[in-house]
């Protein structure tokens, strides 16, 4: 069984602090990973994706992959009360030539003014 | 970016009715459109991939008699809920993905049924 683990939180930050997100995999065979946000009662929307190790920033986004480790992660620098919602971690397997997504619980993510 | 559209946003209907929802990608083409579920305080539910022109792939648990799904474009994808019952009542997300790219979520319909 494939996995993606999440710790679900809550998360909480004061607003301006660096938020934290992590996440773990299972399948050593993983090629793409993606962060998603997720408002309540809304679908997720795209904020990175990340394909190789090392950092990758985008504004207060930065995501972080270590495939040695198994673990991809989010900092959200300077965080604000909008960025309050869920965070989905996602990996794309390679399933019989086709990339399948797997998603994680999700961390719910509270910025406090 | 990329925009997927999903139809209707929301939708009541009797049990024993069925139901389809319909999924777009508005401005690329997508080989693969994905169909989720997520009950409330739950994570995505994998429900079936869908490749055009080909038979959907459901995931174990997932009836296929049931869920019916059609990907008769690369545009295009529906999902049909057939004979609904109120355990069916859910937020039903589709996904589409173009070539070796990135998914994009549909804005979600949620399904409730009397």
């Amino acid at each position: 069984q494939k996995e993606v683990e999440q710790n679900s939180g809550p998360l909480s930050v004061p607003e301006g602090a660096i938020a934290s997100l992590n996440c773990t995999y299972s399948d050593r065979g993983s090629q793409s990973f993606f962060w998603y946000r997720q408002y309540s009662g809304k679908s997720p929307e795209l904020i990175m994706s990340i394909y190789s190790n090392g950092d990758k920033e985008d504004g207060r986004f930065t995501a972080q992959l270590n495939k040695a480790s198994q673990y991809v992660s989010l900092l959200i620098r300077d965080s604000q009360p909008s960025d309050s919602a869920t965070y989905l971690c996602a990996v794309n397997e390679e399933a019989g030539g086709s990339y399948i997504p797997t998603f994680g619980r999700g961390t719910s993510l509270i910025v406090h003014p | 970016g990329a925009v997927v559209s999903q139809h209707p946003s929301r939708v009541i209907c009797k049990s024993g009715t069925s139901v389809k929802i319909e999924c777009r990608s508005l401005d690329f083409q997508a080989t693969t459109m994905f169909w989720y579920r997520q009950f409330p305080k739950q994570s995505l539910m994998l429900m079936a991939t869908s490749n055009e022109g080909s038979k959907a792939t459901y995931e174990q648990g997932v009836e296929k008699d049931k869920f019916l799904i059609n990907h008769a474009s690369l545009t295009l994808s529906t999902l049909t809920v057939t004979s609904a019952h109120p355990e069916d009542s859910s937020f039903y997300i589709c996904s589409a993905r173009p070539v070796g790219g990135e998914q994009f979520f549909g804005p979600g319909t949620r399904l409730t049924v009397l």
